[in-house]
């Protein structure tokens, strides 16, 4: 149980598009799901929390409007990097909150590598 | 402000014996502390937690050792494995509020057969 899947594994743009990555929770609903960002041999970044219906809350010196957040159903997010270049190059991880032995946690996608060229 | 701190990027242990990962943190709000495995190209697959309320948490070969009073805790694997080889990530959480991981460097943990 507690599966998060994402599409695509990988994708590889043009600079200047737009690329939409999906994030799903497969045998439980997430009302949060969270979405972070991995540079080469760096943390895992968090991006912004995702609340199903509602917007999008991102962190400090994350655009929000070049990294739009769609949380439309409790099994799917998505992450939307508009006019993508190629600084935005990087592994994109997503979660999905559920409950394991009585208690929240976040449960990992497998994540998306973007590369911008 | 990196509120959780790995300081050794890596760490190369003999098969067989205990491997030791450390992890700092700075906000002393934080009460859950996780640790994950991280493969290349993968994303972070929990492998143990342990809450403030307690100093050791024990699954198997893994056991999280937390000094809070340090604000320090530690991830020992005994017998190391070769599959233990990976990326291992501490997190750090508060219960109040909203769910937020803070993560530290991470750790790349080599097992040398």
């Amino acid at each position: 149980g507690a599966v998060v899947s994402q599409h695509p594994s990988w994708v590889i743009c043009k600079s200047g598009t737009s690329v939409k990555i999906e994030c799903r929770s497969l045998d439980f609903q997430a009302t949060t799901m969270f979405w972070y960002r991995q540079f080469p041999k760096q943390s895992l970044m968090l991006m912004a929390t995702s609340n199903e219906g509602s917007k999008a809350t991102y962190e400090q010196g994350v655009e929000k409007d070049k990294f739009l957040i769609n949380h439309a159903s409790l099994t799917l997010s998505t992450l939307t990097v508009t006019s993508a270049h190629p600084e935005d190059s990087s592994f994109y991880i997503c979660s999905a909150e559920g409950l394991a032995g009585g208690r929240s946690e976040q449960f990992f996608g497998p994540g998306t590598r973007l590369t911008v060229l | 402000d990196q509120q959780v701190k790995q300081n050794s990027p890596s760490l190369s242990v003999q098969e067989g014996r205990i491997s030791i990962l450390n992890c700092d943190y700075t906000n002393s709000m934080f009460d859950y502390f996780l640790w994950y495995k991280k493969y290349p190209a993968e994303g972070p697959t929990f492998l143990i937690s342990i809450s403030s309320i307690k100093d050791k948490n024990e699954d198997g070969r893994f056991t999280v050792f937390l000094n809070k009073s340090a604000k320090h805790l530690s991830l020992h694997i005994v017998p190391s494995q070769p599959g233990d080889s990976a990326v291992y990530f501490c997190a750090a959480k508060t219960s109040q509020g909203a769910q937020k991981l803070v993560f530290g460097q991470g750790t790349r943990l080599t097992i040398n057969p």
